[in-house]
């Protein structure tokens, strides 16, 4: 069964700090996509990484996909508090498939 | 404009009744979904459509009904509601169904069933 689990489960924060999110699994995923979730809405899509080393920023998050496609990060620099969120990896089951199996998320809380 | 949108927003209703969610999305998708999200905020599919047809039925019980008069609806109707059901259900599109698509999300549904 293939799962991506995510680390930490909780992350609270000073605003200004750095922090990293880690989603990791024993399987080789074709790609992963890292999503955001606020209180009362759904995920939002941040970003989808296909290549194993690919790096992909967008403005103060940093995204890597690992060499061998099993792990991922999520690194935000100087974080805010409208980055407070539910942080959630995921990734297709298998190849050629639409099934996206989700991480166990992160819930992260930045406090002004 | 809302691309993914889900009614009701909460449904609060009591043990063994039915009740439906309805769904819609305006982006011109081909595949929609079903997710259900626990208090641990996991997600996990339950259904997924492709141009009305049946694409993927999880482990879900039979009193779940999932319904797509046309590719733009999938509704999912809940039959003898029970406990575990509580939870927030998210609607979802994609473009193609591949796997690299990404999902379009509703903002949910709380059922609490008490």
């Amino acid at each position: 069964t293939q799962l991506l689990e995510q680390s930490p489960q909780f992350l609270s924060i000073q605003e200004g700090e750095n922090l990293t999110v880690y989603c990791n699994s024993s399987s080789v995923f074709s790609s992963l996509q890292w999503y955001r979730q606020e209180p009362g809405e759904g995920p939002v899509l941040l970003v989808t990484v296909v290549t194993g080393g690919e790096v992909k920023k967008l403005k103060r998050l940093t995204f890597q996909f690992g060499d061998a496609r099993k792990d991922s990060s999520l690194h935000i620099t100087a974080a805010q508090p409208g980055d407070t969120g539910l942080y959630l990896c995921a990734g297709p089951r298998s190849y050629n498939t639409d099934k996206l199996i989700f991480g166990t998320g992160t819930r992260l809380q930045v406090f002004p | 404009d809302t691309a993914v949108s889900q009614t009701p927003k909460y449904l609060v209703t009591q043990m063994g009744n039915d009740k439906s969610i309805k769904c819609e999305q305006n982006l011109g998708h081909d595949t929609m979904y079903w997710y259900k999200q626990d208090s641990k905020k996991f997600l996990k599919i339950m259904f997924s459509y492709n141009n009305k047809e049946l694409i993927i039925n999880e482990t879900v019980p039979n009193r779940f009904s999932p319904k797509s008069p046309d590719k733009a609806h999938l509704n999912l109707h809940i039959n003898s509601l029970e406990l575990g059901d509580s939870a927030v259900y998210f609607c979802a599109s994609s473009l193609f169904g591949t796997e690299a698509s990404p999902l379009h999300f509703g903002n949910g549904t709380r059922l609490t069933v008490t």
